[in-house]
């Protein structure tokens, strides 16, 4: 049972322009959402993150943007660079109940130059 | 340098054979997460610890253990090993403060290879 979807195993996009990387989740008590990159011999890195009664989290070139009903969240770098080429994933965090931190298989974004 | 560091860095072993992972965490995180990447998988979630229990459990196969030591570094045990046990095994920490987003900080990993 995959809590935690991406869909899109790669993306491409051009240095400069927009990359849109998608996730979208089944359970709706979920509180909060994270996005985590990785480069290669690295464990992943805390991207950003956002609370389920937000819709929207900006920070930088990094947006993420939550829409509930649909049960799908996105992140948006703008501009990309090459730098940001890495495998990222989302996570979704339960924190009443039964705890749970699940995670995405990943979109391994590459920019080109 | 995350902080939390994880050892070996790269192990091959036979099958039926058993091994352990450790995992120290960052300086002040109580919680201790395992998580296993088999290729082209995402994380697979394993077990939490939270200052020495056990907090929540995920996919962990029976012949998998893990404890997390009153130094708070945690071991993660795998045994009667099989092929498909071949993964990257991640230990992230977290100081867990509730509420609020829990930001994960992940050691390297261990690559596990079962010939």
């Amino acid at each position: 049972d995959q809590q935690v979807k991406q869909n899109s195993p790669s993306l491409s996009v051009q240095e400069g322009r927009i990359s849109i990387l998608n996730c979208d989740y089944t359970n709706s008590m979920f509180d909060y959402f994270l996005w985590y990159k990785k480069y290669p011999a690295e464990g992943p890195t805390f991207l950003i993150s956002i609370s389920s009664i937000k819709d929207k989290n900006e920070d930088g070139r990094f947006t993420v943007f939550l829409n509930k009903s649909a049960k799908h969240l996105s992140l948006h770098i703008v501009p990309s660079q090459p730098g940001d080429s890495a495998v990222y994933f989302c996570a979704a965090l339960l924190t009443s109940g039964t705890y749970k931190y699940i995670f995405g298989t990943g979109t391994r974004l590459k920019v080109l130059a | 340098d995350s902080g939390v560091t994880q050892t070996p860095k790269h192990l091959i072993t036979a099958t039926g054979q058993r091994v352990t992972l450790r995992c120290s965490p960052r300086s002040g995180d109580l919680s201790v997460y395992w998580y296993q990447q088999s290729l082209d998988q995402g994380l697979q979630f394993l077990i939490q610890y939270y200052n020495g229990e056990e907090r929540a459990k995920g996919n962990i196969l029976e012949r998998f253990s893990a404890q997390q030591f009153p130094d708070l570094h945690s071991e993660l045990n795998l045994s009667s090993l099989e092929l498909g046990d071949s993964a990257l095994y991640f230990c992230a920490s977290s100081a867990h403060r509730l509420p609020g987003a829990n930001v994960l900080t992940f050691g390297a990993g261990s690559r596990l290879t079962v010939l």
